[in-house]
């Protein structure tokens, strides 16, 4: 059974700051997409990790796949208050995708 | 192009009533999902759609739930009798196929049984 665990499960920054959420998935792919859920909102795909060594930027965050260490990284550069949200990793492996219980972030001035 | 499309976006009802919720994919999405997500949680999958066919409902507790998705395209998941434990929000989402890629979320049903 594929089991998808991130950390931390909560994070409070400041504004400005840098952080990374980890992403560690138990069985082998190379597909994992990231995902953010604002409140009351459904989810919005952030990123496509199609390979090992895929590396995605979108303005301040930063994806990556390694999937010799089954492991992706989100990383959070200078932090704006606009990027508080729940943000979940989800990993495919030939099945519906399999999603990590979220990172909720919150970033405060 | 218009995205997923779910309604009612809130349902409030009391237990061992039933309830249905309809899903719209975006128009040439042959995969849709079902899935369920409670408080603080990720989305868990509750059924998965090849075209009319299900192929993955392993999860659907299929005592009080089931699904249609008749011509391939919209979709109704009914929940009877609902059970407190049932309180959740149901998220639909649509792929091109099963293995191509991003799935794109409608904006869920929020479902509170009192």
């Amino acid at each position: 059974e594929l089991k998808v665990e991130q950390n931390p499960l909560f994070l409070s920054m400041q504004e400005g700051k840098n952080y990374t959420i980890y992403c560690n998935y138990s069985t082998t792919s190379d597909r994992l997409y990231w995902y953010r859920q604002d409140p009351g909102k459904s989810l919005e795909s952030l990123f496509v990790l199609l390979s090992n060594g895929a590396v995605k930027q979108e303005g301040r965050l930063m994806a990556s796949l390694d999937t010799k260490a089954r492991l992706s990284t989100l990383h959070i550069t200078a932090a704006v208050h606009d990027l508080s949200a729940t943000y979940f990793c989800a990993v495919d492996l030939n099945t519906p995708l399999v999603f990590g219980k979220g990172t909720r972030l919150s970033v405060i001035a | 192009e218009a995205g997923v499309v779910q309604s009612p976006r809130y349902k409030i009802i009391e237990k061992k009533q039933p309830v249905a919720f309809w899903c719209n994919p975006i128009s040439g999405h042959n995969t849709l999902y079902w899935y369920r997500q409670n408080l603080g949680q990720g989305p868990e999958l509750l059924i998965r759609y090849e075209n009319e066919e299900a192929v993955d409902d392993s999860q659907l507790p299929k005592d009080r739930f089931s699904a249609e998705r008749l011509k391939g395209v919209d979709s109704t998941l009914k929940i009877q009798p609902a059970e407190l434990g049932d309180s959740a929000v149901y998220l639909c989402a649509s792929s091109l196929g099963p293995n191509t890629g991003e799935l794109f979320f409608g904006e869920g049903s929020r479902l509170t049984v009192l």
